[in-house]
């Protein structure tokens, strides 16, 4: 158990719809992290926050977004879904901004029917 | 995106054979990573290294930070069937500045015939 949660562990909707997907860091960890993989596809980087705000963006799609709370869990929102977008979604969380040894959650499988 | 050459793209070993991997990049890194994937579930940390030549093992396990600063390896010695997953190769460029991303392989993936 790597201390990071997220919910749900399955999804599925149809297309055009709008889901939110939540993580929580380990304790202690300010950074969180945004993963998409599709089936046989290596990790694609979506988006870093520390502390609250955003750090760094790697290729997420202007129909997803996320955000950081005060209490450091975040949410990422994928809206207008496509059936494309069917994949798994990690969050990872690390102590500090500096993108080094994050720690992985179980994921969110998300399909788009 | 820059992204890591990690090779070979999938193995598939016998039971009990020693297993090899490596990661490799056009720049210098400061800092290579290796984690496991089990299938439907997150990757989960194996190893961290952070300066060139560093050996450092994990059970069965031993990575080394290559001399140039520009390749990593993964060694696993007498696999099992657990040992099956994909593993993944993590680093961080030196010179990144503000810009301190992780990049990272496309993966091994790994079958263990028992």
């Amino acid at each position: 158990d790597s201390g990071v949660t997220q919910t749900p562990k399955h999804l599925i909707t149809a297309t055009g719809q709008r889901v939110t997907l939540r993580c929580s860091p380990r304790s202690g960890d300010l950074s969180v992290y945004w993963y998409q993989q599709s089936l046989d596809q290596g990790l694609q980087f979506l988006i870093q926050y520390y502390n609250g705000e955003e750090r760094a963006k790697g290729n997420i799609l202007e129909r997803f977004s996320a955000q950081q709370f005060p209490d450091l869990h975040s949410e990422l929102n994928l809206s207008s879904l496509e059936l494309g977008d069917s994949a798994l979604y990690f969050c990872a969380s690390s102590v500090d901004r500096v993108q080094e040894t994050q720690y992985f959650g179980p994921g969110t499988r998300l399909l788009v029917l | 995106g820059q992204q890591l050459n990690q090779s070979p793209q999938s193995m598939f070993i016998q039971e009990g054979e020693d297993v090899s991997m490596n990661c490799t990049s056009s720049s210098i890194f400061n800092t290579w990573l290796w984690y496991k994937q089990d299938p439907g579930e997150g990757p989960v940390l194996l190893i961290a290294l952070y300066k060139a030549g560093e050996l450092t093992s994990n059970g069965r396990l031993t990575a080394q930070f290559g001399i140039t600063r520009k390749d990593s390896f993964l060694n696993i010695s007498a696999s099992i069937p657990s040992d099956v997953g994909i593993y993944f190769c993590a680093g961080q460029p030196l010179n990144a500045g503000n810009n301190r991303k992780l990049i990272w392989g496309l993966g091994t993936s790994l079958a263990v015939n028992p």
